[in-house]
């Protein structure tokens, strides 16, 4: 069966404090690994989908990598506006499009 | 370009009730999706329906039921509600072919169950 661990549970930086959030995935052949931001009471919005090892994919401050067996979200220069839990998923290969969640990082940025 | 809208945002009911909540996918998307999102956790999948067919489904019970229409809208029904059906409970759509498998999600309904 599809698993998903995402560390830490909860985060709090400074403005300005780079960091990373881990993803660790098994899934027997990897569609897709799929990041969301989401905001309390609000449906994830998407981020990245990145597709096999070494690929990287940035925007703004936020860049994601992967590797085999997990990916990583590494956040540059946060900003307040950054707090939010992320969210990471994986899509197997096998036919199936669920998309199977972590129970995300909660971010917290302070000014 | 309209995203994906759900109705509708919050809903209360009583437990043994029965409850309809509704999908518009975004423009060009085919397939939807729907999941359960308890508090502090991440969504777990229901179901997914394409061509109006349920074409995968999720570890809930037959409770849980949906339908799509031809317009690609659709509906998730849950009868005999029960205390832990309270949730936030999420639509995505998406396209199924054409390298457009990546899900949108709409912005949910707060189910709360008393």
């Amino acid at each position: 069966e599809d698993q998903v661990t995402q560390s830490p549970e909860a985060l709090r930086l400074q403005e300005g404090e780079s960091s990373s959030l881990n993803c660790s995935y098994t899934v027997s052949g990897l569609r897709g690994l799929f990041w969301y931001r989401q905001d309390p009471g609000k449906g994830p919005e998407f981020l990245f989908t990145l597709y096999s090892a070494g690929e990287e994919k940035e925007k703004e401050r936020l860049k994601a990598t992967l590797t085999k067996k997990e990916s990583f979200l590494h956040i540059t220069a946060p900003k307040p506006e950054d707090s939010a839990t992320y969210l990471c998923a994986v899509q197997a290969l096998r036919g199936n499009e669920k998309l199977t969640f972590g129970t995300g990082t909660r971010l917290t940025i302070i000014p | 370009d309209a995203g994906v809208t759900q109705s509708p945002t919050h809903l209360i009911k009583t437990r043994g009730q029965q409850v309809t909540l509704r999908c518009s996918p975004k423009s060009g998307h085919d397939t939807v999706s729907w999941y359960q999102q308890a508090l502090g956790q991440g969504p777990q999948f229901i179901f997914q329906y394409y061509e109006e067919e349920e074409r995968q489904r999720g570890n809930f019970p037959d409770r849980f039921s949906g339908h799509q229409f031809p317009n690609y809208s659709s509906e998730l029904n849950v009868n005999a509600l029960l205390l832990g059906d309270s949730a936030l409970y999420l639509c995505a759509s998406s396209r199924l072919y054409g390298g457009q498998e990546t899900q949108y999600f709409g912005p949910g309904t707060r189910l709360l169950v008393l």
